[in-house]
């Protein structure tokens, strides 16, 4: 069964704790990307990999980090620094060169 | 870089009746225009894509159109059903081979279908 896993769906945490969210995808894709969407408002690009152990800021990096040691696999780390963490996280893939983006189910992360 | 604004951001159709999205553009170079689903609590999934060299692309349903020289997209859902209602996003690309597309999105729209 193919596509992207992300874990856990709902994550609670108080302020000034790190904490990572995972996403795997068995899909055989290149590319992988975190998305921050926040209530009536689109999806933001925090980070995206086009290859293991690369990866580039998008829009919104302040405040989190990301690691590619494997293809399968991008966690987020959201870490003390982000201002306003409480959101929803979404985790993406696609081929290489191909504009098409396959979405996980996503995370909701709460921070209090 | 790229600004992509969408509307309306609630529309209100009964079921049998079309509904029409649409979204603007900023960059000229983007070539690659998706739409994606949402339902609450999950992630966006792709319904339809349109390339710059096509204007108007249609699967069952749903359909899109593309004006390059304004700039604009839109979606089309015919004969809308009560499992239409989700949020819709549009999202615009310049995209390129070997490097990975990055999205921009359009800020969505709540689309509720009624009996």
């Amino acid at each position: 069964d193919g596509g992207i896993t992300q874990s856990p769906k709902y994550l609670f945490r108080k302020e000034g704790q790190n904490v990572t969210l995972s996403c795997e995808q068995n899909l055989n894709h290149d590319a992988m990307y975190w998305y921050r969407q926040d209530p009536g408002q689109g999806l933001r690009l925090i980070y995206y990999s086009q290859i293991v152990n690369d990866f580039q800021k998008g829009d919104i990096a302040e405040g989190y980090s990301v690691s590619r040691e494997k293809k399968e696999s991008f966690p987020l780390t959201v870490t003390s620094a982000q201002k306003n963490p409480t959101a929803f996280y979404l985790c993406a893939s696609s081929k290489l060169g191909s504009y098409e983006q396959y979405f996980g189910p996503g995370t909701r992360l709460t921070v209090t | 870089g790229e600004n992509v604004e969408q509307h309306p951001s609630t529309l209100s159709v009964q079921e049998g009746d079309s509904a029409v999205i649409k979204c603007t553009y900023s960059d000229s170079a983007s070539n690659y225009f998706p739409w994606y689903k949402q339902e609450l609590g999950k992630g966006p999934q792709l319904i339809i894509d349109i390339r710059s060299n096509v204007g108007e692309k249609k699967d069952q349903r749903i359909a899109v159109t593309l004006n390059k020289t304004a700039k604009h997209f839109s979606l089309h859902i015919t004969e809308t059903q009560p499992e239409d209602s989700a949020v819709y996003f549009c999202a615009a690309t310049r995209g390129g081979t070997g490097t990975a597309s990055k999205l921009t999105f359009g800020t969505g729209t709540r689309l509720q279908v009624t009996l």
